[in-house]
């Protein structure tokens, strides 16, 4: 299993529909998990932070499920504005990676009217 | 506060010269990070950075490339003869890391880099 593998997508979906993104992970150690968004020709940026079953900011639900070594990202009412790729990140499994973060390949997200 | 800065935020060259970019982190954290993202590909890790320890330099794709970290804080991130496929945006990211951190990475803006 890779470390970190999300569904590249692209998911269309219009304004105001739900939408979730799964990411599995090998490192079963792992304590803590993130998202991060990147817009186009930006840098990413920190979304959500998990460290136990689940987070949840507004319209934003992130689920960890460590039995099945997964995390969802749950996006209610989408906005244009959610248009994005979303980054899975878990830490980096063993030698001295200590602090080292491994990101997904991303799920990009586009929102129509 | 201040965030991670980089510069510059564009650099064209001609293949074969060297170029240095440079990264200032968030002040008080511990970790450093490199990385480089092509167009429409994932982030590549290049090189890690934290405190006084060895660099992990696992990522670095060639003896063309490498980076210090002075005084804990700004790190210069060189290529030496560069080739056309160096052509990327480099990414720079800092973290704290410690008793209790949780590792979140906050990243600068980058530096495009463009060898023609």
């Amino acid at each position: 299993r890779k470390e970190v593998e999300q569904d590249p997508g692209p998911f269309n979906v219009p304004e105001g529909a739900t939408v979730a993104f799964n990411c599995t992970y090998s490192n079963s150690a792992s304590q803590s998990f993130f998202w991060y968004r990147q817009d186009c020709r930006k840098e990413p940026k920190l979304l959500m932070s998990v460290y136990s079953s689940g987070n949840e900011d507004g319209r934003f639900t992130a689920q960890l499920n460590r039995a099945s070594q997964y995390i969802s990202l749950l996006i209610r009412d989408s906005k244009l504005s959610d248009s994005a790729t979303y980054l899975c990140v878990v830490p980096t499994r063993g030698g001295t990676s200590y602090g080292k973060l491994t990101f997904g390949q991303g799920t990009i997200l586009t929102v129509h009217p | 506060g201040a965030g991670v800065s980089q510069s510059p935020s564009n650099k064209v060259t001609e293949k074969g010269k060297d170029v240095e970019l440079r990264c200032d982190p968030i002040s008080g954290h511990t970790a450093l990070y490199w990385y480089r993202q092509s167009l429409g590909q994932g982030l590549e890790f290049l090189i890690y950075f934290q405190g006084n320890s060895a660099p992990d330099k696992s990522g670095l794709p060639s003896d063309r490339f490498s980076a210090e970290r002075t005084g804990g804080s700004v790190s210069t991130l060189t290529i030496q003869r560069t080739q056309q496929e160096d052509s990327a945006v480099y990414l720079c990211a800092s973290s704290f890391v410690g008793h209790g951190s949780s590792y979140e990475q906050y990243f600068g803006p980058g530096t495009r880099l463009t060898v023609t």
